[in-house]
C-alpha cells in the first residue's frame, strides 16, 4: 500500500525568500513520485517528478525535490520565491494504475 | 498542452437528479481517471478506465459510475445527486503503458453544486 503526507497545508514565505514544501510517503516498492500545482481556479499542472534516476530532481520555473530513501521524503525547493509561486501544491505518488495525492499545501508569498 | 477537454465546465443541479459529465481526450491514452477535489482533501480517486469497456473503483466511488465506450471518452455519472457531492471533478489521462512513472495530465475542472 501507498500513501503521501504533506506536512503543511499552509506556508508563507516573503517574496525572494527560500521555499520549502515537505512530502513524506509510504511505499512497499519503489515508488515514482510527482508534484503538482494548481494556480486558483485553474487545472494541476506537472513541476517535476521522479522515476527512481537521479535522486535531485529539477522541475520548472526553478522549482527542484530531493528523493530521500532513508527519510521517505520528497521535499518541494525554490531558492527564492516569486509572487506568481502562490498556489497550491500537491505530492503524488503512483502506484499501479493509480495515483495518491497528498492534501495539499497552500503557498502565499508576501510582497 | 494534453488535448482534454471537460463539459460542462459548470453545472448546478437540484438533490435527486440524475447528472453527467464527460471527459474528452484526442490523445489515444489508454488510462482515464475522474477525480474530486475538496477542501483538504486533495484529489480523491473516484473511477478509473484502463481500456474501452474496462473500468475500476477509486477511494470514493459510491453515488457514482462511469462508463468507456469509446477510447476518447470517459464519462461519470451521479445518479441521484446530493449535496455531498457538490465538488470540483478532474479528469486525467496518463500514457499509453500504463507504467506508474508516467505523470498524469488533467482537464480544466467541472464544478458542480447540488443544491
Amino acid at each position: 500500500a501507498q500513501s503521501v503526507t504533506q506536512l503543511d497545508s499552509h506556508v508563507s514565505v516573503s517574496e525572494g525568500t527560500p521555499v520549502l514544501l515537505r512530502c513524506n510517503y509510504s511505499s512497499s516498492y519503489s515508488p515514482s513520485l510527482f508534484w503538482y500545482v494548481q494556480h486558483p481556479n485553474k487545472g494541476l499542472q506537472l513541476l517535476l517528478k521522479y522515476t527512481s534516476a537521479a535522486t535531485l530532481v529539477k522541475g520548472i520555473n526553478g522549482f527542484e525535490a530531493e528523493f530521500k530513501k532513508s527519510e521517505t521524503s520528497f521535499h518541494l525547493t525554490k531558492p527564492s520565491a516569486h509572487m506568481s509561486d502562490a498556489a497550491e501544491y500537491f505530492c503524488v505518488v503512483s502506484g499501479t494504475y493509480k495515483y495518491i495525492f497528498g492534501t495539499g499545501t497552500r503557498l502565499k508569498v508576501l510582497a | 498542452d494534453a488535448g482534454i477537454t471537460q463539459s460542462p465546465r459548470h453545472k448546478v443541479t437540484e438533490t435527486g437528479t440524475p447528472v453527467t459529465l464527460r471527459c474528452h481526450q484526442t490523445e489515444n491514452h489508454r488510462y482515464m481517471y475522474w477525480y474530486r477535489q475538496d477542501p483538504g482533501h486533495g484529489l480523491r480517486l473516484i473511477h478509473y478506465s484502463y481500456g474501452v469497456k474496462d473500468t475500476d473503483k477509486g477511494e470514493v466511488s459510491d453515488g457514482y459510475s462511469v462508463s468507456r465506450s469509446k477510447t476518447e471518452d470517459f464519462l461519470l455519472t451521479l445518479e441521484s445527486a446530493t449535496s455531498s457531492q457538490t465538488s470540483v471533478y478532474f479528469c486525467a489521462i496518463t500514457g499509453t503503458s500504463g507504467s506508474r512513472d508516467n505523470e498524469q495530465f488533467f482537464g480544466p475542472g467541472t464544478r458542480l453544486t447540488v443544491l
